[in-house]
């Protein structure tokens, strides 16, 4: 079936514009997931949707990033006034929590977001 | 401690011969244990999870848990070339369902 797919996969924006990058689970996965990337970093988490509920958002680097989940599908992550230090790749992963899965988390191609 | 630590290499082995990666992880995670692999300009793809204390098989990929001494191990038999990636370590933080990660193995396989 189909993986996880991510839009765009790259976005170049200037810093201060507002920016939103999409997700789409696999189907049928009710944990969704956004990590950060930074060049040559390790993954830092951001935030973890159960449904459309974010019961962890610890990650957030800071007000400025916010994320949604509608219909149990699709995510949004929005980063506002962007900032160079933004510049990262960023990854979603979804998991069919609940199930014997045990927390697999399959992750998409990635976003690209680079900021001028 | 960090919740997990990952030798960050990098290794490199010959073709045909055993890889063996490492990660030894703090009390502040649970107790599933995941490896992926990460080729360069890629994401990371899941290639091993392990939750009970031995060893699980899957082809040429052996991942070890060793609770007792709190480190998880990945042992690639026959190395190939197209192994040649980054290796990520990772767990489930206690009491929540986020991964945490290692910085990552550097692996090359040389032909």
């Amino acid at each position: 079936g189909a993986g996880v797919s991510q839009s765009p996969s790259n976005k170049v924006t200037e810093k201060g514009k507002d920016v939103e990058l999409r997700c789409d689970p696999i189907s049928g996965h009710t944990a969704l997931y956004w990590y950060r990337q930074r060049l040559g970093q390790g993954l830092e988490f951001l935030i973890y949707f159960q449904g459309n509920s974010a019961p962890d958002k610890s990650g957030l680097p800071s007000d400025r990033f916010s994320a949604e989940r509608t219909g149990e599908s699709v995510s949004t992550l929005t980063i506002q006034r962007t900032q160079q230090e933004d510049s990262a790749v960023y990854l979603c992963a979804s998991s069919a929590q609940g199930r014997s899965s045990y927390n697999e988390q399959f992750f998409g191609p990635g976003t690209r977001l680079t900021v001028l | 401690q960090k919740e997990v630590e990952q030798n960050s290499g990098p290794l490199s082995v010959p073709e045909g011969a055993i890889a063996s990666l490492n990660c030894t992880y703090s009390d502040r995670v649970s107790q599933s244990f995941f490896w992926y692999r990460q080729y360069s300009g890629k994401s990371p793809e899941l290639i091993m999870s392990i939750y009970s204390n031995g060893d699980k098989e899957d082809g040429r990929f052996t991942a070890q848990l060793n609770k007792a001494s709190q480190y998880v191990s990945l042992l690639i038999r026959d190395s190939q070339p197209s192994d040649s990636a980054t290796y990520l370590c990772a767990a489930t933080q206690g009491g929540s369902e986020k991964l945490v990660f290692g910085k990552g193995m550097k692996l090359t396989v040389n032909p």
